[in-house]
Order: structure tokens, then C-alpha cells, then sequence
């Protein structure tokens, strides 16, 4: 089955400071990558799907990096502010018989004041 | 307008008893999904109907049973609930399921917090 894997597990990053992480994935049978964001007691919300190689997306402050060659993709944010304390979640679409996303760990940003 | 919702938020029981969790969309969507978040965290997929039609049924116990009445509703039944069964149940949607589009977004509900005592 497919391996995705999230790092760091969590981040404590400084208000203001800008910060990445990556979620990594098999390079092979690659047909997309999906962004969450999950704040905690509330429910995943998606932030963008990526499906070309070199795709860089970008929604405010939070933007996104996809390499599916070396199988990679980096989130990062600028000038991190307390309302992005949250769990970012990776995703991918494993098409065996089920037709379903595997998701990474996850992870878990602390914005500090 | 709330998209996804489920309930109960939170669902307290004894070993042994059976439960149901309720999930509705309003979205339109054509698949919806039942995911466990683990004790790690990870988000397991459990099942997922597509226009009624069960199309993913992961290695779950058969005492867990999604039930779709209408293409807005998959709820998950659960008898004979033992302490593992505790977590975090999440119920989710899309347009099309991934057999027909990778790029699908998936919307998820709130989730349920079941503890069995």
C-alpha cells in the first residue's frame, strides 16, 4: 500500500516567523496530492490538490510546492499568525481495487505568541 | 447551512451495546465516506457508498455496517461495541468518488468522539 510520510511530526514556529513541511510519497503511479488543514475539534478542511509536477499553488499566506519525480511536496507559510496553529494533513489517491486516500500523519504547527 | 453533519458529536456506551452514528450532506454529492481516526491519529478509511452502492470496505469488523438510506445519508452502525472501538469518527463527502476523479475535495463532518466504557 501506498507510504506517506509527514515531517517534522510537530513544528513550534514563532509568531511572524515563516516555516515549511513535507509530506513524501512514492514517485511512482502518482495521480495527485491533496492538502488538509486541521484545526483541532473542528474537521479537515482542504487547502489544494496538486497534480503536475512543478505545481506550486497558493491560497493567502500558505502556499504549496509538488516535485512527483523525487516525491515531495512542501507547504509553507509566511509570517505565521496564531489562527494557523493547526495539523496539516497530506494525501494521496491510491488506486488499487478500493479507490482510496491514503493519508500521511500529519503536521501539527504550534504558533507561538 | 451546515455541509456535513453528524450525530452525535459525542456517544458514551457500555462493551457490548449497539450504536448508531448519523451522517447527512447537503452538498449534492454523489459519495460520502466513513473514516476512524486511530489512536496515532491517522485517518483510516472504513467504508465509502457511491449513488448507494458500497465501493470500498476496508478490513473492518463486521460489526461495524454503513447504512445508506438516500444519496444523503450514510450512517454507521456498530454492534456488540468493544473498548477498541473508541475514537474519533469522522463521516465525509464528495462529488464523485476517486474511481472517477483523483482531484475530488472531501468535506468532512465534525466527528463523532465514541468512548466505550
Amino acid at each position: 500500500i501506498l507510504n506517506v510520510e509527514q515531517s517534522p511530526q510537530s513544528l513550534h514556529v514563532q509568531e511572524g516567523d515563516s516555516t515549511n513541511f513535507t509530506c513524501s510519497f512514492p514517485s511512482s503511479n502518482f495521480y495527485a496530492l491533496h492538502w488538509y488543514r486541521w484545526e483541532t475539534a473542528k474537521s479537515p478542511e482542504a487547502l489544494f490538490v496538486m497534480t503536475l509536477n512543478g505545481d506550486e499553488k497558493k491560497k493567502g499566506r500558505i502556499s504549496a510546492t509538488l516535485n512527483t519525480k523525487e516525491g515531495y511536496s512542501y507547504l509553507y507559510i509566511k509570517g505565521s499568525q496564531p489562527e494557523d496553529s493547526a495539523t496539516y494533513l497530506c494525501a494521496l489517491p491510491y488506486m488499487d481495487s478500493n479507490y482510496q486516500l491514503i493519508w500521511g500523519a500529519g503536521t501539527k504547527l504550534i504558533i507561538k505568541p | 447551512d451546515t455541509a456535513v453533519s453528524q450525530t452525535p458529536k459525542y456517544l458514551v456506551t457500555q462493551m457490548g451495546n449497539d450504536k448508531s452514528i448519523k451522517c447527512e450532506q447537503n452538498l449534492g454529492h454523489d459519495t460520502m465516506y466513513w473514516y476512524k481516526q486511530d489512536s496515532k491519529k491517522f485517518l483510516k478509511i472504513m467504508f465509502s457508498y457511491n449513488n448507494k452502492e458500497l465501493i470500498i470496505n476496508e478490513t473492518v469488523p463486521n460489526r461495524f455496517s454503513p447504512k445508506s438510506p438516500d444519496k444523503a445519508h450514510l450512517n454507521l452502525h456498530i454492534n456488540s461495541l468493544e473498548l477498541g472501538d473508541s475514537a474519533v469518527y469522522f463521516c465525509a463527502s464528495s462529488r464523485y468518488g476517486l474511481a472517477g476523479e483523483t482531484q475530488e475535495t472531501q468535506y468532512f463532518g465534525p466527528g463523532t468522539r465514541l468512548l466505550v466504557l
